[in-house]
């Protein structure tokens, strides 16, 4: 059975504090590892597929790094407006998107 | 505007009504999703349509009972639903691109 497990539940972090969050999972035959940013009240956006391990993706403060066991979105220098909660899922062969329950992050000012 | 709509954006009902939820995609998707959001918990998936033929029911109470009429919507139609099934109600849609599944803003609905 797939499954995602991330670290911290939440994270409070003061503008400019580089921090990560942990996405562990456990997969028969990865097709993807999503990563997803959700603003209260609204549906999850998404963010990046990785692949295989090794791989990295980059879009403005946000990195995601991918292992066998494990992805890591790293945040750099944050803003206020990063604040939210992200989310990671895996995708094994033909399955659905399997989801873990999320860091919730807040950058304060 | 996501490329998902779903309608209405907040629901109350009572125990004993019948309410239904609407999902809409423009896409050009093949596959539509239901899941629910609890607090503290994952998403959980509920239903899962191909090409409008419903391909999984993840153990769902049969009081949640699903439509999909055409591969652009789908419906959730509730009645006599339980307190505990208060939580946001996410639809969404995918074809197996690399971006994974693009959802709608969700039906946030509260049992009383």
């Amino acid at each position: 059975e797939d499954q995602v497990t991330q670290s911290p539940e939440a994270l409070r972090l003061q503008e400019g504090e580089s921090s990560s969050l942990n996405c562990s999972y456990t997969v028969s035959g990865l097709r993807g590892l999503f990563w997803y940013r959700q603003d209260p009240g609204k549906g999850p956006e998404f963010l990046f597929t990785l692949y295989s391990a090794g791989e990295e993706k980059e879009k403005e403060r946000l990195k995601a790094t991918l292992t066998k066991k494990e992805s890591f979105l790293h945040i750099t220098a944050p803003k206020p407006e990063d604040s939210a909660t992200y989310l990671c899922a895996v995708q094994g062969g033909n399955t659905p998107l399997v989801f873990g329950k999320g860091t919730r992050l807040s950058v304060i000012a | 505007e996501t490329g998902v709509t779903q309608t209405p954006r907040h629901l109350v009902m009572g125990m004993t009504n019948k309410k239904s939820l609407k999902c809409e995609q423009h896409l050009g998707h093949n596959a539509m999703y239901w899941y629910k959001q609890s607090a503290k918990k994952p998403l959980e998936l509920m239903f899962v349509y191909n090409f409008k033929e419903q391909t999984e029911n993840n153990s769902v109470p049969s009081r949640f009972s699903p439509e999909c009429p055409n591969s652009s919507h789908l419906f959730l139609h509730l009645h006599t639903l339980q307190p505990e099934d208060s939580a946001l109600y996410l639809c969404a849609s995918g074809s197996g691109s690399p971006y994974g599944y693009t959802f709608g803003s969700g039906t946030r609905l509260t049992v009383v």
